[in-house]
């Protein structure tokens, strides 16, 4: 069945530091992707997502590539700030409204 | 505009109880779903909705039950509860054509003792 991984946490940086956040999934055909931001205390919010191959999605300084050939959709940010303090998730959705999530990945930035 | 909210935020049960977790939404969406969240192992989809009236099992739908008996609401009731339901319940809804773009309720935290 289709399934999302996602790298294990947390993952610790200071301000200003470049993040990354794997992600690879296993789908047939051509799935959506997607990232979502869960911040302390609250549910899960749309970051950013991708519906094609090559497709780049962006908000907020983030950014993620839909590489198909690498089945990856890895999360990236040029400079991190302490509001950036979240758990990741990583997703993808083949049957329209059905979204399959990773285990999520814990992101600390210090000051 | 409230968006999600679910009812109650964080309750305590005792195994063998029974519970009714609400989720209202003021969107007009469609589309409502019920997810568990546990530690390491992101979020699950229990059962969801595809309009008022219908309810389809998700991928964990086992000792849960649920009704849409209005647009608006969700309800997912557990009949007896088990220590192994002990999780954070997220509500949340889409519609149309952007169905895979959810909208989260802030969770619901149950711990079954």
């Amino acid at each position: 069945g289709d399934s999302v991984t996602q790298m294990e946490g947390p993952v610790t940086l200071s301000e200003e530091a470049f993040l990354t956040i794997n992600c690879t999934y296993t789908a047939t055909g051509y799935p959506s992707l997607f990232w979502y931001v869960q911040y302390p205390g609250e549910g899960l919010q749309l970051l950013l997502k991708a519906t094609k191959a090559d497709d780049k999605g962006s908000n907020k300084g983030f950014e993620a590539t839909y590489r198909k050939e690498t089945t990856s959709f890895h999360l990236e940010k040029g400079s991190v700030q302490v509001s950036d303090s979240a758990v990741y998730f990583c997703a993808l959705s083949r049957y329209g409204n059905k979204l399959v999530f990773g285990a999520g990945t814990i992101l600390r930035v210090k000051s | 505009n409230a968006g999600v909210t679910q009812t109650p935020k964080f309750r305590v049960l005792k195994t063998g109880q029974s519970m009714t977790l609400l989720c209202a939404q003021d969107m007009n969406h469609e589309y409502m779903y019920w997810y568990r969240q546990d530690p390491g192992m992101g979020l699950r989809l229990i059962h969801y909705s595809v309009g008022e009236g219908t309810t389809a099992k998700g991928e964990v739908p086992d000792g849960y039950n649920v009704s849409r008996l209005k647009k608006q609401n969700f309800l997912l009731g557990l009949e007896s509860a088990a220590p192994s339901q002990t999780s954070v319940y997220f509500c949340a809804s889409s519609y149309g054509d952007k169905k895979e773009t959810q909208y989260f309720g802030p969770g619901t935290r149950l711990l079954v003792l």
